[in-house]
């Protein structure tokens, strides 16, 4: 069965680089028409997504944050990482990962890993 | 970007009422529309994919609609487990967006 799951620090200070890690199982990051996604959510706010890589190793960034942002994958390891640069508290936020369908609905997502920004 | 818009951003309602959240985008998608069910501490759930195709194991009364840039997500007799916030979510073009989230409550 499909699983995702996010794993990273709790508290970083501003000014540091956030490396998230999103580990999957049940499908292959190699394999033809596999996406893998990032998306945020501040406490209380909406969704916000981030970016996408897929299977051949395109990579896609919201526009407001990619100078900031970096997506990368381990297909060896089942792995995606997403590193946010120059984190702020305006940062703090539940990321998650998450994999779109075929037609890129996101259709299994991960739990969600709270990332607190402060000093 | 594209961006989405969402109406009404609470909605007040009762067990067995017929809601419908809109989601207007600011321009016209080419049907890659999706609703989401998110409940507190959750990941967000797929209800519809591609504006209106159910996703499994979605209960019936969830339907989705629309065309060009307005669209529609109707549950067709609330239920005590539908009070959640729901986002709907465009996938024409990158970066995919999200509208701000409509609150169902009681």
């Amino acid at each position: 069965q499909v699983t995702l799951r996010e794993s990273g620090p709790a508290l970083v200070k501003p000014t540091q680089t956030l490396t998230l890690t999103c580990t999957v199982s049940g499908f292959s990051l190699s394999t033809s028409g596999i996406f893998v996604s990032w998306l945020r959510q501040p406490p209380g706010k909406a969704l916000e997504w981030l970016a996408l890589i897929d299977w051949h190793d395109d990579k896609y960034y919201s526009s407001s944050l990619k100078t900031r942002l970096t997506i990368s994958k381990d297909t060896s390891k089942n792995q995606v990482v997403l590193t946010m640069t120059n984190m702020d508290p305006v940062d703090t936020a539940t990321y998650f990962c998450a994999r779109p369908s075929r037609f890129g609905e996101l259709d299994y997502w991960g739990q969600g890993a709270l990332v607190t920004v402060s000093s | 970007d594209i961006q989405m818009t969402q109406s009404p951003s609470t909605l007040s309602a009762s067990v067995g009422d017929r809601v419908s959240i809109a989601c207007r985008a600011s321009e016209t998608i080419s049907g890659w529309l999706a609703w989401y069910q998110q409940k507190p501490g959750k990941a967000p759930k797929l209800l519809i994919y591609k504006v209106s195709n159910l996703e499994s194991g979605v209960p019936s009364r969830f339907s989705g609609s629309g065309s060009g840039s307005e669209f529609t997500l109707t549950i067709s007799r609330l239920q005590p487990d539908d009070f959640a916030t729901y986002y709907c979510q465009q996938y024409t073009t990158y970066p995919w967006t999200f509208g701000q989230g409509t609150k169902v409550e009681i």
